[in-house]
């Protein structure tokens, strides 16, 4: 069975530095991988996953993630943080399986920024 | 275009009641997913549809947990007799239903039991 760390359950940044968010997965094949964003009250919004092909993935709101084979890593970045991003983020493995794409999620990190 | 719906956005009810929580997927969309957030069990993935096929139900953590999904569009959850240990919020989504596949999740439903 696939399994998600978050092993970061609370981050702080000042506004404007940069970010980064760790995932680590367990999978027995090649995974699909999503990050998503939860602001207090609301439903999850994708921001960017991963399929084959580029390792490097774009996403909305100027976030990316890498996918590293060799360290079962999917973490996200952002190079300069805005008030506006104050989330909780959640990694996300998809595999084809009885129940479909279901997802298991990793624990989620909870990002708060500093004027 | 219309995102997923889901309502009531909250639900209080009182510990025995039988609750309904309503989903209204993304048109076109023939696979929905269920799944639960609470506090100490994070997000977990309760049921899964996919067009007309019976529904994958490896994740209900009760028989007093059930869900249908009428035309392959709207779903319904039902709990019945309902604990404290269900308050939570009840996320739905929906989906193409290829593979690989991408879910849109809905606002979800908050029930406190008490």
């Amino acid at each position: 069975a696939q399994s998600v760390t978050q092993p970061d359950i609370h981050i702080t940044v000042s506004e404007g530095a940069s970010l980064e968010l760790r995932c680590n997965y367990s999978y027995g094949a090649t995974p699909y991988l999503f990050w998503y964003v939860q602001s207090p009250g609301q439903g999850l919004q994708l921001l960017l996953k991963y399929f084959s092909g580029d390792t490097l993935v774009q996403g909305i709101k100027g976030f990316e993630a890498e996918f590293k084979r060799s360290q079962s890593s999917f973490n996200l970045r952002k190079p300069s943080v805005h008030w506006s991003d104050a989330a909780e983020y959640f990694c996300a493995v998809g595999a084809r399986g009885n129940a479909g794409n279901m997802l298991t999620f990793g624990g989620g990190t909870r990002l708060m920024v500093k004027p | 275009g219309a995102g997923v719906s889901q309502s009531p956005s909250n639900k209080v009810t009182e510990k025995g009641k039988d609750v309904e929580l309503r989903c209204d997927p993304i048109s076109g969309h023939t696979a929905l997913y269920w799944y639960r957030q609470s506090l100490g069990q994070g997000l977990e993935f309760l049921i899964y549809f996919q067009g007309n096929s019976a529904p994958d139900k490896s994740g209900l953590p009760s028989d007093r947990f059930s869900a249908e999904r009428t035309g392959g569009s709207v779903s319904t959850l039902t709990i019945q007799r309902t604990q404290q240990e269900d308050s939570a919020v009840y996320l739905c989504a929906s989906s193409l239903g290829g593979t690989p596949d991408t879910q849109y999740f809905g606002p979800g439903t908050r029930l406190t039991v008490l």
